[in-house]
């Protein structure tokens, strides 16, 4: 199975700031990695995929990079709404699996 | 529009079964992989395994191996998620999602709640 560590489990910053999240792999997996934003009673939202790509809508403060087993996210500016749990996952292979989860809070 | 309709919630006793459904609108339900994420209170996802309905191929994570059965009924554009005997363990929230293997999981449903008490 691929492991995923996410890190850190938890931030604080003020809004405005660039803020960057990062995921590894246990194994080397190319592209296959994806972000999801969960706000609190809501079901996830897919925000980038194949490691890169943004998903429709999502705003451009939101970009994802990284190949092989170290992957970001990054948010250029954070905003208000960004307050969420964020979660890396590889789509790789079976059993897919996801990081443990960052946690955005505003200062 | 693309959009995945869960069925409600649920409450059981221990050792009942239970089957949950997640019916898929709106896009080519037999060619895209579907699959069932796992959330307990406070904690982070679990992929529990993952369909695709023009085959009925799965795949199940081993953590859920045996535990449960995925399955899809392609003429109705639904997937099913079965217990034969709950266990208190078993309380989470539980997610389908369309895509996720080779693709980001990009429509998810409204996420069913499974409560199992005595």
């Amino acid at each position: 199975d691929i492991q995923m560590t996410q890190s850190p489990s938890s931030l604080s910053a003020s809004v405005g700031d660039r803020v960057t999240i990062t995921c590894r792999a246990s194994q080397s997996m190319s592209t296959y990695l994806n972000w999801y934003q969960q706000k609190p009673g809501r079901a996830p939202k897919l925000l980038i995929y194949d490691a890169s790509s943004l998903q429709n809508g999502v705003p451009s403060r939101f970009s994802g990079g990284g190949s092989g087993t170290d992957f970001t996210l990054t948010i250029s500016s954070l905003q208000p709404e960004d307050i969420a749990i964020y979660f890396c996952q590889q789509s790789y292979s079976v059993p897919l699996t996801f990081g443990g989860g960052t946690k955005v809070e505003i200062k | 529009e693309v959009q995945l309709l869960q069925s409600g919630a649920e409450v059981k006793k221990p050792g009942e079964s239970l089957k949950i459904s997640c019916k898929g609108f709106g896009y080519n339900f037999r060619n895209r992989w579907i699959g069932w994420v796992r959330q307990k209170p406070g904690k982070g996802l679990e992929w529990m395994g993952i369909i695709y309905p023009g085959d009925s191929d799965s795949k199940y994570s081993p953590s859920f191996q045996g535990q449960v059965t995925i399955s899809a009924d392609k003429s109705i554009t639904t997937t099913y998620l079965q217990w034969e005997s709950l266990k208190a363990s078993d309380t989470a929230m539980y997610y389908c999602a369309k895509g996720g293997y080779r693709t980001g999981a990009d429509s998810w449903g409204q996420g069913t709640p499974v409560t199992v008490s005595s």
